[in-house]
């Protein structure tokens, strides 16, 4: 079974700075995704960002990135230039990939980010 | 194109009761999945639906709980004799090609069980 774990509870960071939030996995599978997911007050889940396991490219959105490293099994996520709708709980996700096993996610614990004025 | 509906968005239901949470997918999305959050934790699989079929139920308690998604109409997930541990918010996700295919989330019912 895969486990999923965030190890920081809160965060925060000031307006215009950049913040990394912390997600590490375990798996036995060599090929699978990786998620990074927004839920904001309004509870939605928002997809950040989506990173493959396969491709060694770390993945980016705008002011958003990735730092996947496979060895490590780590997968932090930096935001620049914080704004302040950036504030929510972010989860880490994983999935394995194949089959049906693609939308069967499994969530870590989640990070509350705050960003001040 | 709206996104993946939820209704209610809200629902209290006491002890021993049933409640009936609604899903209608994105327009197109034939593949449907239900999560579960409980208080201060990530969301945790329940269930994955096709038109008419259950795919993969592994996330799913044993008793109470079932889950479909007929030909026409919403995907519902009922809870049979809540109990007070049911209380949590529950998510829907569609997507169109299934594999691969990113997930649209829904806003979620937030059950309370009284």
């Amino acid at each position: 079974a895969q486990t999923v774990t965030q190890s920081q509870p809160e965060m925060s960071v000031q307006e215009a700075e950049t913040v990394t939030l912390s997600c590490t996995y375990d798996t036995s599978e060599s090929n699978y995704y990786l998620f990074w997911y927004k839920q904001p007050p309004s509870r939605q889940m928002i997809l950040v960002i989506r990173q493959e396991a396969y491709k060694q490219q770390n993945a980016t959105e705008n002011r958003f990135s990735v730092n996947f490293q496979k060895a490590a099994k780590s997968f932090s996520l930096k935001i620049s230039d914080s704004q302040l709708g950036d504030t929510a709980m972010y989860f880490c996700a994983f999935s394995q990939a194949g089959g049906t096993s693609y939308g069967k996610l499994t969530f870590g614990q989640g990070t509350i980010l705050t960003v001040h004025p | 194109n709206a996104g993946v509906m939820q209704n209610p968005r809200h629902l209290v239901r006491r002890r021993g009761q049933e409640a009936r949470l609604r899903c209608s997918p994105m327009k197109g999305h034939s593949h449907v999945y239900w999560y579960r959050q409980l208080p201060e934790e990530g969301l945790k699989f329940m269930v994955y639906l096709q038109k008419e079929n259950i795919i993969d139920e592994s996330g799913m308690p044993k008793e109470r709980f079932s889950a479909e998604f007929p030909k026409e109409g919403p995907s519902i997930l009922r809870i049979q004799q809540v109990v007070r541990g049911d209380s949590a918010a529950y998510f829907c996700a569609s997507s169109d090609r299934g594999p691969y295919s990113p997930l649209h989330f829904g806003n979620g019912t937030r059950l309370t069980v009284t």
